[in-house]
This record gives C-alpha cells, structure tokens and sequence, in this order.
C-alpha cells in the first residue's frame, strides 16, 4: 500500500446510526488533516493533527469526534449525522516542517450520505 | 482571514485550446500557492506550486506565476488534452505557512476538454 488509503469508499448511514470513516497513511508523514468537500463549496478544513495532537478544530459539530492514535491513522466517527452532512471527506496528510510549503497528499475520498 | 476566489465554470473548450484560470487570493504574510487537481472517482493530487513572488511552478505542460503585485496565481496551459479534463482548485497556505494552518482551497474549477 501506497499514499494515502481512505475505507470506506462509500458509506450510507441513517441520522440514528454510529459509523467510523478511517484513514491510513505509508509516507511516514507527521500531520494529517480531514476536509469536508461539498458541492459548490470550497473544501472546508475539519481537523489537524500534528505529531498526534489536535491542532485545529475549525468549530466543527459534536456529531463528529476526531482520533488520531499514531501518526499513521486517523479516523473520523460520525454519529446522530444530518442530511446536511452528506459530502465526501478527504483525508490528508503532510511532513510538516519549518520551511513551509507544505503539500498534502490526499486520498481518495470516503463518500457520505445521511439520510 | 485567507481566501482563494478562482472561476468557477464549467469551463468547455477543445482540444489543443490555450487555457487560463484565474485564481486571486487575500492572505496575510507570504503564502506559498498551490493548484491541485481532481480527477473523477479520486482525491486531489498536487498539481504545481510556488514559494515566493515571481516563483513559477510548472508540471505537465501547466504553469503558474506568483505575482504578489496582483495578488494572483492563474493557471496556464499552452494546448489541452481531453486527458485534462478535471476540477483544478486554487491554495495557498497558512500565515505561519506551515501544516497546522492547513490550506485554503477555492471552490474549484470544472474543466471540460472536447475532442
């Protein structure tokens, strides 16, 4: 495995349902990010993680937790979701330095719907 | 706080065609800027980049130019191929340029290449 690896690739839950989106990285990187893209929006950033500590919360809802517990994985779970949050999260991540131009690589994308 | 506005199309025209998209961008300190690039079904894969003023970034026969002067980072290519067809979406970095900052993402721009 290469890159960045998001399962599921498509996930449909009801608004009662508890599910885990996960993300997994081989590039031996030190920060991971998960963006929300929704249609005729600008990708939103949700959280950072950087050397395993959250950095950035952006005020995203409750509904959605966060859990980085190495530098390789990192999951999003999702419960008591709205319709509204139907949207494909991204995740990615990057070798955060000093120098700055930071690239991130992203994967593939897991594809929500809520109804 | 940053912003990236870029034309948001669809943006149709034919093979061997020139092509711009705009980007401009409001930012404080010295971003670097950044276009990606997503392909239908996949994630966004870094395009080109630069890291200061007059910097161009170029890959694929794609080119960018960072003018500070206009506060703009258009993307240019001298003949499209239908292979070209995607969304591009305009970045640029946080003030500390850094990861913790994420990017900022424009809303995209849907190319379309005929045949």
């Amino acid at each position: 495995e290469t890159g960045v690896t998001q399962t599921p690739r498509h996930l449909v839950m009801g608004m009662t349902n508890k599910k885990s989106l996960k993300c997994e990285q081989h590039l031996g990187h030190n920060a991971m990010y998960w963006y929300k893209q929704s249609a005729k929006k600008p990708l939103e950033l949700m959280f950072v993680y950087s050397l395993e500590e959250r950095v950035e919360n952006n005020s995203v809802p409750s509904r959605f937790s966060p859990e980085c517990p190495n530098s390789s994985h990192l999951f999003l779970h999702l419960h008591t979701l709205q319709p509204e949050d139907s949207a494909l999260y991204l995740c990615a991540s990057s070798q955060e330095g000093f120098t700055g131009a930071n690239v991130l690589t992203f994967g593939a994308g897991s594809r929500l719907t809520v109804l | 706080g940053n912003s990236v506005t870029q034309m948001e199309g669809p943006v149709t025209l034919s093979e061997e065609a020139f092509l711009t998209i705009n980007c401009t961008y409001t930012a404080t300190g010295y971003p670097s800027l950044f276009w990606y690039v997503q392909y239908p079904g996949e994630g966004l894969q870094l395009l080109l980049k630069a890291t200061k003023a007059d910097d161009k970034g170029s890959n694929k026969g794609f080119e960018a130019t960072y003018r500070k002067e206009t506060t703009s980072f258009h993307l240019e290519k001298g003949s499209v191929q239908v292979s070209d067809s995607a969304v591009y979406f305009c970045a640029l970095s946080g003030p500390s340029g850094g990861g913790a900052d994420g990017l900022t993402f424009g809303k995209g721009t849907h190319l379309i290449i005929q045949p």
